[in-house]
């Protein structure tokens, strides 16, 4: 078990520029997850993929964020035109679906600042 | 609706001693309930979680929480708290049957004091 992994650990950008991370979830997880988190917060629900398929979307997300899973396997998520409040941390879980108990497994995130 | 409450910003206590992190939820039905905990600049690790059966649920790390219906509680417990448990502890819920998006409290600092 390689374990969740996201890439890159920290980005520092601009405002108005783009962003895109990208996450490996566990090999044989069909399920994944994006969160937020902001400092003192929980994490925040993004969106979540089963397979290829993106099955719901935050109202969080608005219109510069876009996520995919082309093909099943990793996600990337990208966030365009950023804006000082997108500064946070973008967090990866994955989790396998043959039933709804199973715990989300999460990678270390990607901590974005915006200057 | 579903949520999660962790009424405890921050619980502080003596190495050694037994240490409590409490939470609250309200979910409409048969909840399923989690807990996780973050260390700095990491992902949140999965401790142990709450299906159905014992009210009791052992996890990792000498961890257990105790389910309790009537009060909806799920407080975090350990006999004998160590200076590395200090963190930051999430509790986490969802509905019961499919998928249901998960709901995670707000986090409550956990100081062990040396």
């Amino acid at each position: 078990d390689t374990g969740v992994s996201q890439d890159p650990r920290h980005k520092i950008t601009k405002r108005g520029q783009n962003v895109t991370f990208r996450c490996d979830p566990i090999s044989e997880h069909n399920r994944l997850y994006w969160y937020r988190q902001t400092l003192g917060q929980g994490p925040e629900f993004l969106t979540y993929f089963q397979n290829e398929a993106q099955l719901e979307k935050s109202r969080l997300l608005s219109d510069r964020f876009s996520a995919e899973r082309p093909k099943g396997s990793f996600s990337t998520l990208e966030i365009q035109r950023t804006e000082q409040g997108d500064s946070a941390m973008y967090l990866c879980a994955s989790s396998f679906s043959d039933r709804s108990n199973q715990p989300q497994h999460f990678g270390d995130g990607t901590r974005l600042s915006i200057l | 609706a579903q949520s999660v409450a962790q009424p405890e910003d921050q619980v502080n206590v003596a190495e050694g001693n037994p240490l409590t992190v409490k939470c609250t939820y309200s979910v409409s039905g048969n909840p399923y309930l989690f807990w996780y905990v973050q260390y700095p600049n990491r992902g949140l690790q999965f401790l142990l979680k709450y299906i159905t059966g014992d009210n009791l649920v052992k996890g990792s790390y000498g961890f257990e929480a105790e389910f309790n219906k009537s009060q909806t509680s799920f407080h975090l417990k350990k006999p004998s708290a160590l200076v590395s448990d200090s963190a930051l502890y999430f509790c986490a819920g969802h509905l019961s049957g499919g998928y249901q998006k998960v709901t995670f409290g707000t986090g409550t600092k956990l100081q062990v004091i040396p």
